[in-house]
């Protein structure tokens, strides 16, 4: 078994602050996600990457950066936090079972002040 | 593109009561379709895929169908328990990237003993 670790869980921020979040998976897992989830609008990807240093755009990535240095460990940057993105954030990797079979970590749950 | 609707945000059951949750999804293709659950304080976990070669899922009690006629699938369980509590999510892998899943709102479930 494995297990995807996000830090922080809690991450408190000013508006217009940058802010990174933090994902690692012990999986050898190659693809990895962030998501969103807003309460009552499901999970909305962010960022993938099929494999260390590739990057490729969900569709909520204005105002998103990522990083794949690793392939253990995938980072997340608002670069300028505004209150109305106030979320959890998920990050989850997928390996031989495909797409279709991804684990989620526990998520880091962003407040901006 | 490919979307997938949940419209029942919140269900509240009594044990032994029969789940059946709905979603409808829009895509050009015949897609595989899933279900995940969220516990609350986890992320979500895949708990049943349905593909068009087996129109059928079976897992942990719960079994998912899908009907390409109204491009519906369902998720039932015949009788809840309070361990069923959790939030549901219907999804489908995107047709255009086979690299994405594309998830509903969630349906969230409070089973009441």
């Amino acid at each position: 078994g494995g297990i995807i670790t996000q830090t922080p869980k809690f991450l408190i921020g000013q508006e217009g602050q940058k802010l990174t979040l933090k994902c690692q998976q012990n999986f050898n897992h190659d693809t990895m996600y962030w998501y969103r989830q807003d309460s009552g609008k499901g999970l909305r990807l962010i960022y993938y990457s099929i494999t260390e240093n590739d990057l490729q755009k969900g569709d909520l990535s204005e105002g998103y950066d990522a990083s794949r240095e690793k392939k253990s460990s995938f980072s997340l940057t608002v670069t300028s936090a505004q209150k109305n993105e106030m979320a959890v954030f998920l990050c989850a990797s997928s390996g031989t079972g495909g797409v279709y079979e991804q684990y989620f970590g526990p998520g880091t749950r962003l407040t901006v002040l | 593109g490919d979307s997938v609707t949940q419209k029942q945000g919140q269900v509240t059951l009594s044990e032994d009561d029969f789940l059946f949750i709905n979603c409808t999804y829009s895509t050009t293709t015949y897609p595989t379709l899933l279900w995940y659950v969220q516990y609350p304080g986890q992320g979500p976990q895949l708990l049943l895929k349905v593909t068009t070669a087996n129109n059928k899922g079976i897992s942990r009690g719960f079994e998912a169908t899908y009907d390409k006629g109204t491009t519906s699938f369902h998720l039932q369980k015949a009788s809840v328990q309070e361990s069923d509590s959790a939030v549901y999510f219907c999804a489908l892998v995107e047709t255009s990237s086979f690299s994405k899943l594309v998830f509903g709102q969630g349906t969230s479930l409070s089973v009441v003993p």
